[in-house]
């Protein structure tokens, strides 16, 4: 069965810090991956998605960055972080289109 | 105007109680439609997808979609407090990789 891993749980980070969060899928081949950002009380926004390594779409302008360097493994970066990017952060899968995505267990960012 | 509307709730009932969830959208150009569960502080659970207008069944869970009112309902028939959770419609027009979200019903089911 199809796993996906994301780390760390929870963070606090400083102004001005940097980020990496890291998501990682075990039990499938080539899946689609997606960063996901959730706000307090606020539905799902689509930061990046990815059909492939080195392969990286932007929905949305930001200080945020993705990169996929192995099949399965999915980062989002940042090189300064804003209070702004405070937030659920949410790694997601999929094989057999966009529609069937599951969910990994988050990490929630705190920028101080 | 958002793309997808949800009543943010809180909606409370009795445990046992038929909930009925509801989503509004405003493009035509959806035809699949996904139903996640989402428990405080935990990444959302697929619970089920439609495919254009219809019902769908899964144990206590029904989808209905009704394309020509832009509509879409999840039925739970008699809840439980362990369905107490935030739950979120999802849509995609089958032209991308992108799923738009509603902002999220949360369900309290009391015992």
């Amino acid at each position: 069965s199809q796993t996906i891993h994301q780390w760390p749980a929870t963070l606090v980070q400083p102004v001005g810090s940097p980020l990496s969060l890291e998501c990682t899928v075990e039990g499938t081949s080539n899946p689609n991956l997606y960063w996901y950002r959730q706000a307090a009380g606020r539905g799902l926004q689509l930061l990046f998605y990815s059909v492939g390594i080195g392969q990286i779409s932007s929905e949305v302008p930001q200080n945020l960055s993705a990169s996929r360097p192995q099949d399965r493994q999915f980062i989002l970066s940042s090189k300064k972080l804003l209070l702004s990017d405070s937030g659920f952060y949410l790694c997601a899968w999929s094989v057999s289109g966009p529609y069937e995505q599951y969910f990994g267990p988050g990490t929630r960012l705190t920028v101080t | 105007q958002k793309e997808v509307e949800q009543d943010p709730g809180p909606l409370s009932v009795p445990e046992g109680a038929i909930v009925s969830l509801n989503c509004t959208y405003s493009n035509s150009a959806f035809q699949y439609f996904m139903w996640y569960r989402q428990y405080s502080r935990k990444g959302p659970e697929l619970l089920m997808y439609t495919y254009s207008s219809g019902n769908k069944e899964d144990g206590r869970f029904t989808a209905q979609v009704d394309k020509s009112s832009k509509y879409i309902s999840l039925f739970i028939r008699d809840s439980q407090p362990s369905d107490s959770a935030t739950y979120l419609c999802a849509m995609n027009n089958n032209a991308g990789n992108m799923l738009t979200f509603g902002g999220g019903t949360r369900l309290m089911v009391k015992p």
